[in-house]
């Protein structure tokens, strides 16, 4: 399996600080890198795909980058509705694998 | 509108038998990968397998192959997750996702299905 490492685990930070999370995958995935916010209690929600498209109907404040092995999620200026918990996931192989999340908190 | 609705919280008991469904609605059924992913209480996500329902190729995360079936009726716009044996550790939420393309990402989301097992 490609193992996704995202860090950091936890995250706090204040509405309207600059966030950035970071995955690492343990090959490389070129750009096949999407990332999904999940709320609690509700289905993950697709953010970004291809290392860098952001999903239709989602803020322009969340961007990506990133290709080979290392990928960033940005949010520009955290909103309220953004704690949540966020996860990586590498879609370049059959055996797709998540990272373990990254939990952002007030 | 693409949805994926999916059917009622369950509850059994080691050792029985149970299978999950996925309706699609909104989008063309059988040209869209349907994916499986679990969430245990209170931990991240974990793809279980993928099916095209056009054709029934599926495939399995090893770690699942054998413990579960996935299947699809193109018929009606349905796909499933079964086990024949529950164990206590298959507790979980069971997400199907639709997914765009073969390396595409999980573009929309079932509201997931809380299986519990439970003697």
């Amino acid at each position: 399996d490609i193992q996704m490492t995202q860090s950091p685990s936890s995250l706090s930070a204040s509405v309207g600080d600059r966030v950035t999370i970071t995955c690492r995958a343990s090959q490389s995935i070129y750009i096949h890198l999407n990332w999904y916010q999940q709320k609690p209690g509700k289905a993950p929600n697709l953010l970004i795909y291809a290392a860098s498209s952001l999903q239709s109907g989602v803020p322009s404040r969340f961007s990506g980058s990133g290709s080979g092995t290392e990928f960033t999620l940005t949010i520009s200026s955290l909103q309220p509705e953004d704690f949540a918990t966020y996860y990586c996931q590498q879609s370049y192989s059959t055996l797709i694998t998540f990272g373990q999340g990254t939990r952002l908190d007030i | 509108e693409v949805q994926l609705v999916q059917s009622g919280a369950e509850v059994r008991k080691p050792g029985e038998s149970l299978k999950i469904s996925c309706k699609g609605s909104g989008y063309n059924f059988p040209n869209y990968w349907i994916g499986w992913v679990r969430q245990m209480p209170g931990k991240g996500l974990e793809w279980m397998g993928i099916i095209y329902p056009g054709d029934s190729d599926t495939r399995y995360r090893p770690s699942f192959q054998g413990q579960v079936t996935i299947s699809a009726d193109k018929s009606t716009n349905t796909a499933f997750l079964q086990w024949n044996s529950l164990k206590s550790s298959d507790t979980a939420i069971y997400y199907c996702a639709r997914r765009s393309g073969l390396t595409g990402p999980f573009d929309y989301w079932g509201q997931g299905i809380l299986v519990t097992v439970s003697s």
